[in-house]
C-alpha cells in the first residue's frame, strides 16, 4: 500500500463543473502539498497546508489531520485546468512523498 | 525571481550510453532534490542535497546513477550506462530549508529522457 493514495486516478468533467480530488496518507506529516503538472512535465506548487483550509482563486484545499485526508476542489472548472494533480506529503527531513497523481480532463 | 532551471529539456540516447542533466536552483536555496518520474507515476526521490552534502540517496541506483552539487549551488545528475527502464522525466526541485520545516519546494520544467 502506498503511503499516499489519490482518487480518482482519472477524472473527466464538463466545463463549469465542481471538481474534487482526494488524497489519503498513512504517515505522520509536517505538511501536505498539492501540485499541478502540465503535459510538458513542469510542476507548479498550488498549496502547502498543515491544517484547515486554503483558497486561491477557484482552487480550494482542505486537510483533516485526524483523518489523514485532504481534498482539492476546483470550482467552475475550465479546460485550462486540465492537468495532472499530485498530492505530496512532507515527512521528516523535508522529504516529499508523492501520490500517483490524478489526470483531470475538462471538456468545453 | 528566477525559477529552477534545468537542461536539456529533452534527450534521446541509446541504451548503454551515458547522459548528464544539469540543474540550477533558485538563488539562496540550500536544499536541492532530484526526482525520477516514470510515465503514469508520481515522482520518486533519487537524491537530496543540503548545500553540497548528501542528505538522502537511499533510492539512487548507485551502480549507474551519480549526482554532485559542487559549491552547494548547481547540480548534475549522470546515468552511465543507461537502460531502457531509465526512460522518465527527471525533475529538479529546490527549497530554502531554514528554521521552519514546512518549506515549499519549487520545481524545474524537467528533462524528458528516452532510452532506445
Amino acid at each position: 500500500k502506498n503511503e499516499v493514495e489519490q482518487s480518482p486516478q482519472n477524472l473527466t468533467a464538463q466545463e463549469g463543473e465542481f471538481i474534487t480530488i482526494n488524497c489519503s496518507y498513512s504517515v505522520g506529516i509536517s505538511a501536505l502539498h498539492w501540485l499541478q503538472q502540465h503535459p510538458g512535465g513542469g510542476i507548479v506548487s498550488l498549496f502547502m497546508l498543515s491544517s484547515g483550509k486554503k483558497k486561491h482563486g477557484r482552487l480550494i484545499a482542505t486537510i483533516n489531520i485526524q483523518e489523514k485526508h485532504s481534498s482539492l476542489h476546483i470550482t467552475a472548472s475550465h479546460p485550462r485546468d486540465s492537468a495532472v494533480y499530485i498530492c505530496a506529503v512532507g515527512t521528516s527531513g523535508s522529504r516529499l512523498t508523492f501520490g500517483e497523481g490524478t489526470q483531470l480532463t475538462v471538456n468545453p | 525571481e528566477a525559477g529552477v532551471a534545468q537542461s536539456p529539456r529533452y534527450k534521446i540516447i541509446e541504451k548503454r550510453q551515458s547522459v548528464a542533466f544539469w540543474c540550477n536552483p533558485i538563488s539562496g536555496h540550500a536544499t536541492l532534490y532530484w526526482y525520477q518520474q516514470i510515465l503514469g507515476q508520481g515522482p520518486k526521490l533519487l537524491i537530496q542535497f543540503q548545500n553540497n552534502g548528501v542528505v538522502d540517496d537511499s533510492q539512487l541506483p548507485k551502480d549507474r546513477f551519480s549526482a554532485e552539487r559542487l559549491k552547494g549551488v548547481d547540480s548534475t545528475l549522470k546515468i552511465q550506462p543507461a537502460k531502457l527502464e531509465d526512460s522518465a522525466v527527471y525533475l529538479c526541485a529546490s527549497s530554502s530549508l531554514g528554521q521552519a520545516r514546512n518549506t515549499e519546494a519549487f520545481f524545474g520544467q524537467g528533462t524528458r529522457l528516452t532510452v532506445v
